[in-house]
């Protein structure tokens, strides 16, 4: 695709519920990341991937929250026990970096509104 | 750790006008990365501008250029020629090299609207 998709873009869970958010990157992107984006404030880093490898969880905000990218692409954000402080965006972007030396862009999706009951 | 500000919770400009939008930042890292992204009510991210700390002239994208003060981890965008489409949320972000991928620290946001 163009760009990068997310789905759903709403979701309404009730307390308790497990929710299951999905992310397309762009085709190719090596580096894919998620951020949680609370009402009026800027997102907040919460996990990145480069390829299928996990390399940084160190924002998931409690162990609900798990992330995986199986085959280097598609990547899904699941929350277990939904809790009201869970209401947020979900960001995903994804970038082509590949060194730490250059800037590449992320590129960032539509995001996910999750709203907790 | 490193640390982005915006005081600036609200701006407004007049159409056509030039606007200023501050960001502090704090790192202890002589080499990184900063960036302007639009936010659009529809939600999707757009970078507008991005400058390298090493590079000591400011960058610019036609309407839009920044103000660079390293010494002062100063980082101000400006808008020339404010049209209505420019209206939405402004974030700061930072990016250190060293940090695994480079994610992006994101400050807490500029409202801006036009008037017409």
């Amino acid at each position: 695709g163009a760009g990068v998709s997310q789905s759903p873009r709403y979701k309404v869970a009730k307390r308790g519920q497990d929710v299951a958010l999905r992310c397309d990157p762009i085709s190719g992107h090596v580096s894919l990341f998620w951020y949680q984006q609370a009402l009026g404030q800027g997102p907040e880093f919460l996990t990145y991937f480069q390829n299928e490898a996990q390399l940084d969880k160190s924002g998931l905000p409690s162990d609900r929250f798990f992330a995986e990218r199986p085959e280097g692409s598609v990547s899904t954000l699941k929350i277990q026990r939904t809790q009201q402080e869970d209401s947020a965006v979900y960001l995903c972007a994804s970038s082509a970096l590949r060194g730490r030396t250059r800037a590449y862009e992320q590129y960032f999706g539509p995001g996910t509104r999750l709203t907790v009951t | 750790a490193q640390t982005v500000t915006q005081s600036q919770p609200e701006m407004s400009v007049q159409e056509a006008e030039t606007v200023t939008l501050s960001c502090t930042y704090d790192t202890s890292e002589s080499d990184y990365y900063l960036f302007w992204y639009k936010q659009p009510p529809s939600r999707q991210m757009i970078l507008v501008i991005r400058q390298e700390a090493y590079k000591q002239q400011n960058a610019t994208e036609n309407r839009f250029s920044v103000n660079f003060q390293k010494a002062a981890k100063s980082f101000s965008l400006k808008i020339s020629d404010s049209q209505l489409g420019d209206a939405a949320m402004y974030f700061c972000a930072l990016r250190e090299p060293g940090n695994q991928g480079g994610k992006l620290i994101f400050g807490q946001g500029t409202e801006l609207s036009v008037k017409p």
